[in-house]
């Protein structure tokens, strides 16, 4: 059974870069089909989707957030990571990664349990 | 850029009745692309349906999905305690994945 989990630092000052990690166990980034995907929620808010990558590598990027991020995947180390640049205090939120099952169905059904970012000086 | 938009935004019912919550889309959407998640406070969301209306592994066939189009809808047959939640429409469409603001299931 595939399981997710994040992980980086809980604090990023302003203007600095967040980076996060997200371990993949019980499976393989490189077995296909599957859109690993980086997603956030402000504190009491909805959920907004950040990004994806695909085993092959190929990303495509919420367009609000396109020219800051970045993920890519290290599918000998079974993680994907997430760096946003230049960050604010808007940025801070819970930070999920998730398993999209891709085409023909779309939908995430592996989570992980979130970790919390706070952008403070 | 399609915007889902959910109502109501706060459903207050009983253990034990039908919730029947709405998704709808500023335009016509594939439902194959259309999921409902779940989410308990604390907790990372759930998936519940995907494809508007093939629930996902383990979930129990009280809950429910139908559309097409522009609207869509997730039916709770009978609530649990369990259930009370708030519950999201997503959407996805030309690489892009939308979702709605969700609607909180709150016992009456």
């Amino acid at each position: 059974q595939v399981q997710l989990q994040e992980s980086g630092p809980g604090l990023v000052k302003p203007s600095q870069t967040l980076s996060l990690t997200c371990t993949v166990s019980g499976g393989s980034i490189s077995s296909g089909g599957y859109y690993w995907t980086w997603l956030r929620q402000h504190p009491g808010k909805g959920l907004e989707w950040i990004g994806y990558i695909y085993y092959s590598g190929s990303t495509y990027y919420n367009p609000s957030l396109k020219s800051r991020v970045t993920i890519s995947v290290d599918t000998s180390k079974t993680e994907f990571s997430l760096r946003l640049t230049s960050v604010t205090a808007a940025d801070t939120a819970v930070y999920y990664c998730a398993r999209d099952l891709g085409s023909p169905y779309f939908g995430m059904d592996v989570w992980g349990q979130g970790t919390t970012v706070t952008v403070s000086s | 850029e399609i915007v889902l938009t959910q109502s109501p935004g706060t459903l207050s019912l009983s253990p034990g009745e039908r919730a029947t919550l709405s998704c709808r889309a500023s335009q016509s959407v594939s439902s194959t692309y259309l999921a409902w998640y779940q989410q308990k406070p604390g907790q990372p969301p759930s998936l519940l349906i995907y494809g508007a209306s093939s629930r996902a592994t383990g979930i129990p066939d009280r809950f429910s999905g139908s559309g097409s189009g522009t609207d869509f809808t997730l039916t709770i047959s009978r609530l649990e305690p369990e259930d009370f939640a708030v519950y999201y429409c997503q959407h996805y469409g030309s690489s892009l994945w939308t979702f709605g603001q969700g609607t909180k299931v709150e016992v009456k």
